[in-house]
Parts: structure tokens; C-alpha cells; sequence
């Protein structure tokens, strides 16, 4: 089955500074692999995805995800990080013989001022 | 608008005492999901269902019933409520089979039993 690791729960990044949250994944086949953010007493909501083709993938609030096969990597960055950024964030990759998305245990983010 | 409603949003209850969650889509998505959220666990998926009628086991099944009887509607039954099941769950719908698309998440139902 496909799963995702994410390191680190808590992660606090000075506002202003580079945010990096990291996702490595497994998964025997082509992956589709997914970044949610989940602020405070909200569902989730889809920051980006990859599928296929182009391995920098833009998504929304200026995050982006770089797919890189040969490191089973799928980080999530921000150049600049804003105080709206705290949230929770998960990585997740498409687990085809469950016919469901693998979630990894998130990352808490704080930003300090 | 396009949206997953869940009710309701908070919920306290006493062990054993039957209860239903309720979830419904707008979207006439194929795919639903119950998932539960526990600090440090992540998302942990409950069941799910790839079209009316058609409903399987999660990670964490066990003391969960849901059914789908109408694609927008996915009812999470827990028959007999235990602590243990105290968490905050979401459903989440989807236009195809989840591997490929992109899930949609309701604002979340915190239970709570005593």
C-alpha cells in the first residue's frame, strides 16, 4: 500500500522566513500525490497536487511542491512565510488498492512574529 | 455553492447511546469518505463508498456503520458509542475514486462520549 512520512509535527518559522515542510512517500506505482491545509476549526482544503507531467507544481497562497522520483520526495515551500500561515498541513499520496487517499500525520505550523 | 455539510458540528454524548452523523454533498460526487482525526495520528479513513449502494472498510471500521442509499447523502452511524470514539471526523466527497482526484472536505463533526 502507498503511505506517506512526514517529519517534524510542530514546525515554527519566523514570519517572513522560508517555509519547508517535507513529505516522502511510497508507493510502487506512478504516484498522485496531494498538499492539504486545515486552519483552525476548518476541514481540509486542496493547496496543490501533482499528477503527471511538470514536477514544480504552483498551488494556492504562494505555496509550491517539487515531485522528485529519484529522492520519493514531494516537499512543500513558501519563500515568505505569513502570519495567515499557520495551520495544520498534510501530505497525502493516492493508495490505488484502497481506493483512497494515504494521509501522513501532519505538520503543525506556527509563525512567530 | 459547492459544498459538504456535516451536522452537527459538536456533539457530546454518554457511552452506548445510538447516534447519527450526517453528511451530504452538492456536487453529485461518486465517491464519499468518513475519516477521524486524532492528535499525532493524522486522518485515519473509517469507510467509504464508490457509488450508491457500494460502501468498504477503512484503516479504523470497527464500531462504525454507514450507509448510501442516495449518492448525495452518507450517513456515519455509530450503534453503540464507546470513549474511545471521541475524535473529530470528516467526510470528504470526490468525482471519481479518490487515488486520482481531489477530495472535498465538510467543516467537521467534534464527538465527544462520556
Amino acid at each position: 500500500a502507498q503511505s506517506v512520512t512526514q517529519l517534524g509535527s510542530h514546525v515554527s518559522v519566523s514570519e517572513g522566513a522560508l517555509v519547508l515542510l517535507r513529505c516522502n512517500y511510497s508507493s510502487s506505482v506512478p504516484p498522485y500525490l496531494f498538499w492539504y491545509v486545515q486552519y483552525p476549526n476548518q476541514g481540509l482544503q486542496l493547496l496543490l497536487k501533482y499528477t503527471t507531467g511538470a514536477t514544480l507544481v504552483k498551488g494556492i497562497n504562494g505555496f509550491e511542491a517539487e515531485f522528485k522520483k529519484s529522492e520519493t520526495s514531494f516537499h512543500l515551500t513558501k519563500p515568505s512565510a505569513h502570519m495567515s500561515d499557520a495551520a495544520e498541513y498534510f501530505c497525502a499520496v493516492g493508495d490505488y488498492g484502497n481506493n483512497r487517499l494515504a494521509f501522513g500525520k501532519g505538520n503543525q505550523v506556527v509563525v512567530i512574529p | 455553492e459547492a459544498q459538504v455539510t456535516q451536522n452537527p458540528r459538536y456533539l457530546i454524548t454518554v457511552t452506548g447511546k445510538k447516534l447519527t452523523v450526517t453528511c451530504s454533498q452538492n456536487m453529485n460526487h461518486e465517491y464519499m469518505s468518513w475519516y477521524r482525526q486524532d492528535p499525532g495520528l493524522g486522518l485515519r479513513q473509517i469507510y467509504y463508498s464508490m457509488n450508491v449502494e457500494v460502501t468498504d472498510k477503512g484503516d479504523v471500521p470497527e464500531g462504525y456503520k454507514v450507509s448510501r442509499k442516495e449518492k448525495r447523502n452518507f450517513p456515519l452511524i455509530l450503534e453503540s458509542p464507546s470513549p474511545n470514539q471521541t475524535s473529530l471526523y470528516f467526510c470528504a466527497s470526490s468525482f471519481g475514486v479518490a487515488p486520482s482526484y481531489e477530495q472535498y472536505f465538510g467543516p467537521g463533526t467534534r464527538l465527544t462520549v462520556t
